[in-house]
């Protein structure tokens, strides 16, 4: 289907995993996006991405890892998951990075829980 | 950087036309003024943007003054299903690094029947 897709959508594991969280969009938009959200903080962008293999950190990055090897996947990764980071995952994606036109489309969301 | 301040609630009554207004004193030249809208359990869907004056489209219009410093979303005539939370984002884009960009905690509403 085209859009932009997460898996898994529910995850749940124990502090010390590696988790790798998926993103993948169909409309070959150049920029990609991950945010998470809590409650009391809403939406905190970790990294984004401008294109294949250009990434760039957002306003909490500390404890992620993000790759874009293809221009429609962009997975994030929990090295050594924590208990604060136990949270509601939103991938998103724009093809513009104008001032105008730069809409993003959001993923349905991962939460992911850490025992 | 031009961060945003929403009010953190907001109840209205059905039928009700909802205005929703945002500061953002530091707004650059560049900025454009983007308001999103999250319903739960979902991701955040683009509402409406502008630059200046007065935008309207078939979900909501939004208002800016000339001096830009605040902006103001206004859904007319609301139903239960405009219950969500609605996000005021100011900045150019991210061509210059997406710091300038922020969701915040955004507006929860509540339609009341």
């Amino acid at each position: 289907d085209a859009g932009i897709t997460q898996s898994p959508r529910y995850k749940i594991t124990e502090t010390g995993r590696q988790v790798t969280l998926m993103c993948h969009q169909t409309w070959s938009h150049s920029y990609m996006f991950w945010y998470r959200q809590d409650l009391g903080h809403g939406l905190r962008l970790i990294y984004y991405s401008a294109a294949a293999d250009i990434t760039d950190k957002g306003e909490v990055p500390d404890g992620y890892v993000v790759s874009r090897s293809k221009t429609e996947n962009f997975p994030l990764t929990l090295e050594s998951a924590t208990r604060s980071q136990t949270s509601v995952y939103f991938c998103a994606s724009s093809e513009s990075g104008q001032g105008a036109l730069n809409e993003q489309f959001f993923g349905p969301g991962t939460r992911l829980t850490v025992l | 950087l031009a961060k945003t301040t929403q009010p953190v609630s907001m109840d209205s009554y059905e039928g009700q036309e909802v205005n929703i207004t945002c500061s953002h004193n530091n707004i650059a030249t560049n900025d454009y003024i983007t308001w999103y809208q999250q319903f739960p359990s979902q991701g955040p869907r683009f509402i409406i943007q502008g630059y200046k004056t007065k935008v309207t489209n078939e979900v909501a219009s939004l208002f800016i003054p000339a001096d830009r410093k605040s902006s103001t979303l206004s859904l007319p005539r609301v139903s239960l299903s405009d219950t969500a939370v609605y996000y005021c984002l100011v900045g150019d884009g991210w061509r210059t690094g997406a710091n300038n960009l922020f969701f915040g905690t955004g507006t929860r509403l509540t339609v009341i029947p």
